[in-house]
């Protein structure tokens, strides 16, 4: 039982280059998340999947895209990378949306040059 | 607008001396609250949560207080162990809407236990 995995654990991408980052969970999570954090802003969230076939925007979307491409996997897209988007990013998964405890990836350290 | 503020980005104690991280919010429509701990490349990890029809929780060691009045809750680690030392975060959520199951953070307070 992995949990929440997330792939990959670094990538470093030039400006306008596009990138997927991927997550899993194996735990039959319902709800997904993609959270970004940066220094002194905690962790703010850029879309959610409350069940699969669902997406919708969190507090930050601007520059992302997501699929939820079956109950265990839910991908972030960055099409046009800019340097505002380096940042760690975690996935979290959760059974049901009524369940506040979130689970999360050990999370992808992305640098925007 | 920082809904959830934690505003001291760290705290040093000493092992075996009692541990407390505030959290403050603005907004009244959360209702949900939770505590997370995260170690260096690492990814958060659930520690504790009081519902707003409480104010107060305890797991062990940790215990969770929330005045609704003030819009404030605190985290009391006792007693405090080098084990500890990670970042805190706090999260909120409300139980209506569209903010069901979706969770705001705080920034944030590194925690230090020092043998």
């Amino acid at each position: 039982n992995a949990g929440v995995t997330q792939t990959p654990k670094f990538q470093v991408l030039k400006t306008g280059q596009s990138m997927t980052l991927q997550c899993a969970q194996d735990m039959n999570h319902n709800s997904m998340y993609w959270y970004r954090q940066d220094p002194g802003m905690g962790l703010r969230l850029i879309y959610y999947s409350a069940s699969e076939g669902t997406t919708d925007k969190g507090e930050v979307p601007n520059g992302y895209n997501v699929s939820r491409l079956n109950k265990r996997e839910f991908s972030l897209r960055l099409e046009s990378a800019a340097p505002s988007q380096t940042s760690v990013y975690f996935c979290a998964s959760t059974s049901t949306q009524s369940s506040y405890e979130q689970y999360f990836g050990p999370g992808t350290r992305l640098t925007v040059t | 607008d920082q809904q959830v503020k934690q505003n001291s980005p760290s705290l040093s104690v000493q092992e075996g001396r009692i541990s407390i991280l505030n959290c403050d919010y603005t907004n009244s429509m959360f209702d949900y609250f939770l505590w997370y701990k995260k170690y260096p490349a690492e990814g958060p990890t659930f520690l504790i949560s009081i519902s707003s029809i409480k104010d107060k929780n305890e797991d062990g060691r940790f215990t969770v207080f929330l005045n609704k009045s003030a819009k404030h809750l605190s985290l009391h680690i006792v007693p405090s162990q080098p084990g500890d030392s990670a970042v805190y975060f706090c999260a909120a959520s409300g139980t209506g809407g569209t903010s069901y199951g979706k969770l705001t953070f705080g920034q944030g307070t590194i925690l230090t236990v020092h043998p």
